[in-house]
């Protein structure tokens, strides 16, 4: 257990809807990355948070946006969804915004669109 | 365009073979570079970082190297086990200050009793 929690742990919905993914760093840790797995592609980046400010950014489509929260838990938004969307998506958090700090990984959210 | 490049893409051993796996990333932009363990229906977990070349890293039958100025990392598994069957990811951060974690597709290790 990383100590990341993510919910929920699945997500089935249509396609054209919105969805909210929600990620708990570990205790103490200030950044929060999210990544995506989807069936034809490896781990891809889509955004960090670092104590509340958006950090870099990855190739996240237009219709997906996040933030952190003064606590520090941080939510993932997928609005007009596509069938393209279903993956697998991760949480991460580390202690602070070095390259050197370990990303810990949350157990995920697997979201279908139908 | 940044590529994490693993090999090979999969492996199958038996339980008591030492293995190695490899990682190639772009030299000319690197910063730091992290090894993950991902085990079927559980998320990846952590096994090194490293950032100097030259470095070296263990953690029990499990060693890296890095190699920064010809852009590789090599992944070792002595003596092993059933347990040790899993996908093994490598990600480079490339230099610019930012924390984005480029992986590479993975070596999908089976070790079989």
């Amino acid at each position: 257990d990383s100590g990341v929690t993510q919910t929920p742990k699945h997500l089935i919905t249509a396609t054209g809807q919105r969805v909210t993914l929600r990620c708990s760093p570990r205790s103490g840790d200030l950044s929060v990355y999210w990544y995506q797995q989807s069936l034809d592609q490896g781990l891809q980046f889509l955004i960090q948070y670092y104590n509340g400010e958006e950090r870099a950014k990855g190739n996240i489509l237009e219709r997906f946006s996040a933030q952190q929260f003064p606590d520090l838990h941080s939510e993932l938004n997928l609005s007009s969804l596509e069938l393209g969307d279903s993956a697998l998506y991760f949480c991460a958090s580390s202690s602070r915004d070095r390259p050197t700090d370990t990303q810990y990984f949350g157990p995920g959210t697997r979201l279908t669109v139908l | 365009i940044l590529n994490v490049e693993q090999s090979p893409q999969s492996l199958h051993v038996q339980e008591g073979d030492s293995t190695n796996f490899t990682c190639s990333f772009p030299s000319s932009n690197f910063y730091a570079l992290h090894w993950y363990r991902w085990e079927t229906a559980k998320s990846p977990e952590a096994l090194f970082v490293m950032t100097l070349n030259g470095d070296e890293k263990k953690k029990g039958r499990i060693s890296a190297t890095l190699n920064t100025k010809e852009g590789y990392s090599y992944l070792y598994i002595k003596g092993s086990q059933p347990e040790d069957s899993a996908t093994y990811l490598c990600a480079s951060i490339p230099g610019g200050g930012y924390n984005k974690l480029i992986f590479g597709a993975g070596t999908r290790l089976a070790v079989h009793p």
